[in-house]
């Protein structure tokens, strides 16, 4: 997928803990996104970064957190503060006219 | 704001019949579209990308898209569908200011055998 690789791919999380999703990439591009994807809801943006050691939020960054602190990384966190963390999680880094995707990781709330 | 429209969360085709996935925008500038394909459990992957020019739009896979301005429109094409089309499709919008593309709800596509 693109130089972009998203670990694990499977992760679960006990109520109350916090959980980190890693995102790499190889492609040299600035910006890189996190998406969250529900059946039926499409992707949904958390929080973008479009240069090291800046962030911005999306569209429903409650209850998560972002880093930028190298330009291949930028991990998400998902906090206890996130009620509904189930969901596929999925990273994307972007040149100005294309966006390339990692292979999602799928979180689950036991 | 921008937003994208895709009415049918379910379109079916016969093996070998032409395909439509529909696809409306709303964008403020002038807009850049794209197509993503998405397998199960599978990140997206890039189709097809409307920048400027022909509204006529090849990409990958056979597949072609149309860009309608006065229609606001954005259908994805393919003149013979396969069984291995079968995947989820999105439709994604920007207004080329800053790429921060919106997606689409997505449209499953299923072609039977």
């Amino acid at each position: 997928d693109g130089g972009i690789t998203q670990s694990p791919k499977y992760l679960f999380r006990k109520e109350g803990q916090n959980v980190t999703l890693s995102c790499e990439q190889n492609l040299n591009h600035d910006a890189m996104y996190w998406y969250r994807q529900d059946p039926g809801q499409g992707l949904r943006l958390i929080y973008y970064s479009q240069i090291v050691n800046d962030f911005q939020k999306g569209d429903i960054a409650e209850g998560y957190s972002v880093s930028r602190e190298k330009k291949e990384s930028f991990p998400l966190t998902v906090t206890s503060a996130q009620k509904n963390p189930t969901a596929f999680y999925l990273c994307a880094a972007g040149q100005f006219t294309e966006a390339f995707f990692g292979q999602g990781t799928r979180l689950t709330v036991v | 704001a921008q937003s994208v429209a895709q009415p049918e969360d379910q379109v079916n085709v016969a093996e070998g019949n032409p395909l439509t996935v529909k696809c409306t925008y709303s964008v403020s500038g002038n807009p850049y579209l794209f197509w993503y394909v998405q397998y199960p459990n599978r990140g997206l992957q890039f189709l097809l990308k409307y920048i400027t020019g022909d509204n006529l739009v090849k990409g990958s896979y056979g597949f072609e898209a149309e860009f309608n301005k006065s229609q606001t429109s954005f259908h994805l094409k393919k003149p013979s569908a396969l069984v291995s089309d079968s995947a989820l499709y999105f439709c994604a919008v920007t207004d080329g200011g800053s790429y921060i593309p919106t997606f689409g709800r997505g449209t499953s596509l299923i072609v039977h055998p």
